[in-house]
């Protein structure tokens, strides 16, 4: 099946800095979305993309539809500690499947 | 509004029994995904049921079946269970099939002894 390359797998920063981090595909995707998972929850949706080169803000997140439509990243800016959590890209191809396909998720700590 | 429920949360079984797991959407929404998660998989996409019909399957074995009642309510069983089914089962609602605003549930966490 379809599968997202999401890195970094981990990543450990001080509070205030910015993160970044990114999905790519091997095929065309016509959605983009960005997930957010804390411990004891199901995923929570932070932004959708549908179009390439869309850039998105959510508050302190944003992200971005590449334009070759394999690719999207997320940015967070100044780092909180509440933004702890695993990051899920997910994205639906194009052609005729459905179902969103996951990355393997980004797991987020922040230090104070 | 209430959210997405799922029962139970937690559920302990052995090799080659059955289980079945339960989903409440949230009100008004008629569509209801199932995932499988685990940490090596990510979230692996079971299949979608909308006006109580299967609309989309993914690639799980035939062990693995759901259904949706007319209230949309939706129970996943996995029939058989195997070690490697020990995951974290997530239920998703959203108001139509299809639809990329998907609300998750808190899951169900199955561990297979």
């Amino acid at each position: 099946g379809q599968q997202l390359n999401q890195s970094p797998q981990s990543m450990f920063i001080q509070e205030g800095e910015d993160v970044s981090m990114n999905c790519t595909s091997s095929s065309i995707f016509n959605t983009w979305l960005w997930y957010k998972q804390e411990p004891g929850e199901g995923p929570v949706l932070l932004i959708a993309l549908y179009k390439a080169g869309e850039l998105t803000s959510n508050g302190r997140l944003t992200a971005q539809f590449g334009i070759t439509r394999k690719d999207s990243f997320l940015n967070i800016s100044a780092s909180i500690p509440s933004d702890v959590g695993i990051y899920f890209c997910a994205g639906r191809p194009s052609g005729s499947a459905r179902q969103l396909t996951f990355g393997s998720g980004t797991q987020l700590t922040v230090l104070p | 509004k209430a959210g997405v429920t799922q029962t139970p949360r937690y559920l302990i079984k052995t090799r080659g029994q059955q289980v079945t797991l339960s989903c409440s959407p949230i009100s008004g929404h008629r569509s209801v995904s199932w995932y499988q998660q685990t940490p090596g998989q990510g979230l692996q996409f079971l299949f979608e049921y909308f006006s109580e019909t299967q609309r989309n399957k993914g690639n799980f074995p035939g062990r693995f079946s759901g259904r949706q009642f007319s209230n949309s309510r939706s129970e996943m069983n996995v029939s058989t269970l195997e070690l490697g089914d020990s995951a974290l089962y997530l239920c998703a609602s959203s108001l139509v099939e299809g639809s990329n605003e998907q609300f998750f549930g808190p899951g169900t966490r199955l561990t297979v002894l």
